[in-house]
Order: C-alpha cells, then sequence, then structure tokens
C-alpha cells in the first residue's frame, strides 16, 4: 500500500505570509495527486487535482507542484480564511490520504 | 445543485448493528462512484472504500475490508455503510463523497455533512 507522509503536521503564519506543505509518496504515483482543505467541523474541501491544477473557483493565491514522490502545496500570501488543515490523497491505486497538515494563525 | 445528504447522528452500544446513509441529488448518481471516508475525533480522514452505484461493484481498503459494508440502493440515490457488531473504535465521524473524474485520475469533488457515529456502553 502506497503511504502519504506530510510535513510538517503543523505550522503557525501570518496572514500574508507564503506557506508550503510537502506531501511525499512512498512510491512513484505520477501526478495522481489531490489536495483539500478542512476547516473544524466542516467537510472537506477539494482545491487541487493532478498534482498543480485548480478545481473550479478556488482562490489562484492557492498552487500545486510535483510529481513522483514529492509534491508541494503553496499558498502565496496566506488569507485569513486559509487557516485550515490540509490534506494530500493519492489516486494511483487506492485513494489515501496524508495525516494531514494544520496551519494556525501566529 | 449537486449534493450528498447524509444521515443523522447516532448514539449506539458496543455489539449493535448499524446503517448510516448518504444520498445524492443534482446529478446522475448511477453514474459516479460514491466514497466513504472515516475521521476518528481529533485524527485525520480515512479512505474506507468505494461503490460504482450502477452495478454495486466495490472496492474496499484494505484497512477495512470485512469491517463494514458499502452498498447502494440506485433506485433512491443513495448509499449506505454499515456495521454488523460496532466496537468502541468506530466512534467517528464518517463523511461520504462522490468520486469524479479530473484529468486523467480521479478525486472526491463533492462531500456529504457528515455522520457522527458515537459507540459506547
Amino acid at each position: 500500500d502506497i503511504q502519504m507522509t506530510q510535513s510538517p503536521s503543523s505550522l503557525s503564519a501570518s496572514v500574508g505570509d507564503r506557506v508550503t506543505i510537502t506531501c511525499r509518496a512512498s512510491q512513484s504515483i505520477s501526478s495522481y495527486l489531490n489536495w483539500y482543505q478542512q476547516k473544524p467541523g466542516k467537510a472537506p474541501k477539494f482545491l487541487i487535482y493532478a498534482a498543480s491544477s485548480l478545481q473550479s473557483g478556488v482562490p489562484s493565491r492557492f498552487s500545486g507542484s510535483g510529481s513522483g514522490t514529492d509534491f508541494t502545496l503553496t499558498i502565496s500570501s496566506l488569507q485569513p480564511e486559509d487557516f485550515a488543515t490540509y490534506y494530500c490523497q493519492h489516486s494511483y491505486t487506492t485513494r489515501t490520504f496524508g495525516q494531514g497538515t494544520k496551519v494556525e494563525i501566529k | 445543485e449537486v449534493q450528498l445528504v447524509q444521515s443523522g447522528a447516532e448514539v449506539k452500544k458496543p455489539g449493535e448493528s448499524l446503517k448510516i446513509s448518504c444520498k445524492g441529488s443534482g446529478y446522475r448518481f448511477s453514474n459516479y462512484w460514491i466514497g466513504w471516508v472515516r475521521q476518528m475525533p481529533g485524527k485525520g480522514l480515512e479512505y474506507m472504500g468505494i461503490i460504482y452505484p450502477d452495478d454495486s461493484d466495490t472496492i474496499y481498503s484494505p484497512s477495512f475490508q470485512g469491517q463494514v459494508t458499502i452498498s447502494v440502493d440506485k433506485s433512491i440515490s443513495t448509499a449506505y455503510l454499515q456495521w454488523s457488531s460496532l466496537k468502541a473504535s468506530d466512534t467517528a465521524m464518517y463523511y461520504c463523497a462522490r468520486l469524479n473524474g479530473v484529468g486523467a485520475s480521479d478525486a472526491f469533488d463533492v462531500w456529504g455533512q457528515g455522520t457522527l457515529v458515537a459507540v459506547s456502553s
């Protein structure tokens, strides 16, 4: 089974900061990598598919990159509504999620 | 509007059975896989499995194979997740989500609101 490892597990940042979250797969998954955002008490929200394609309606400050085993989610200028937990998920074989990265207010 | 609406919260005792539901609307329910995702208290998302409503083809995550049953009734656009004998460790929020083809792959693009299952003696 392919394992997904995110880093860091949590981070503190200020509004306006550039934030980068990393997701590593235990074996190559090509570009079969999605990103989700979850706010407390809410269902996850789909952000990015195929490693770098933005879902419709997602602000352009979000971007994704990577292929193979190493991927990143970048928020170019953190906004108050972006404080949340972010999950990567591969769709190469099953649909395993990473353990999540919590983005907190500094 | 594309929606998945899940059944309400449940409080059960260990050993009891349970079936929770997820009703789709606003799209052709039969033609999209539906998945189930567990989130234990304070923890991350865990993929449980998916089902294709048109023919009931079901794929379980190895971690959940034999622990739960995923089913569907396409005539009423509803997917189900069921347990025959609940354990305290089944206490969690359970989400259903639509699996949609995006690019050359797929992703869970629409999510239900979640069903909280609490199991306690």
